[in-house]
């Protein structure tokens, strides 16, 4: 699987818009973009995840360049409890395919 | 419906004893698998199945031992646990041709 490059940590004002980005310059054509997060010490959460077009759910919006070397979750209105680590992963979906995990980036949301 | 759910949620050990987590989903899902995550990392992966009577190692498997009877049960074994094993055991499983994964809450190991 791809490596992604994260910064380590974010700020953001509550209501405004964070937007995290990534780096993934080795994906290959068949690797997904996937977001979770990790709130406090609890289990992951799913996201959002896609491959190449820009992708839009309740909880977030990814964007994802041309060359899919990068990509970006955008929290639209950033809550208090959006505050938590945000990893990104990329991998395919044949096999297997496991989710490896990097140290991602702690947003926090100040009031 | 609740999801993966893991037991216990706290435990701690002396250093040398032998301990079972439990992993139970209700969903369903062929694909299951365990983490552990140590203070300021990600989380790593240990070991992982694809349906029952089939396990494989992940990144980091010394010290743990897994088996799949059922496609609703994961336990992972530790043998004879050591300081370096305290650290937080996340669970997780996935349909196989569902994209999402679902964690449990954890169970946070200590070894004296």
């Amino acid at each position: 699987d791809a490596k992604t490059t994260q910064p380590p940590s974010m700020d953001c004002a509550e209501g405004r818009a964070a937007n995290l980005p990534c780096n993934h310059s080795t994906i290959s054509g068949n690797e997904y973009v996937y977001w979770y997060r990790q709130i406090h010490s609890q289990g992951p959460q799913y996201i959002i995840h896609g491959l190449k077009n820009n992708e839009t759910n309740e909880m977030a919006s990814l964007i994802i360049t041309e060359d899919r070397k990068s990509s970006t979750l955008i929290l639209p209105h950033a809550t208090l409890r959006d505050t938590a680590v945000y990893y990104c992963i990329v991998r395919d979906q044949t096999g297997a395919n496991n989710l490896f995990f990097g140290t991602g980036t702690r947003l926090t949301v100040i009031p | 419906n609740a999801g993966v759910t893991q037991t216990p949620k706290f435990q701690v050990l002396k250093t040398g004893q032998s301990m079972t987590l439990q992993c139970a989903q209700d969903m369903n899902h062929e694909y299951m698998s365990w983490y552990r995550q140590d203070p300021g990392m990600g989380l790593r992966l240990i070991h992982y199945s694809v349906g029952a009577g089939i396990t494989d190692q992940g990144e980091v498997p010394n010290g743990y031992n897994v088996s799949r009877s059922t496609t609703e049960d994961f336990p992972l074994r530790l043998l004879s646990a050591a300081p370096s094993q305290t650290s937080v055991y996340f669970c997780a499983s996935r349909g196989w041709f569902n994209t999402e994964a679902f964690f449990g809450q954890g169970t946070r190991l200590t070894v004296v």
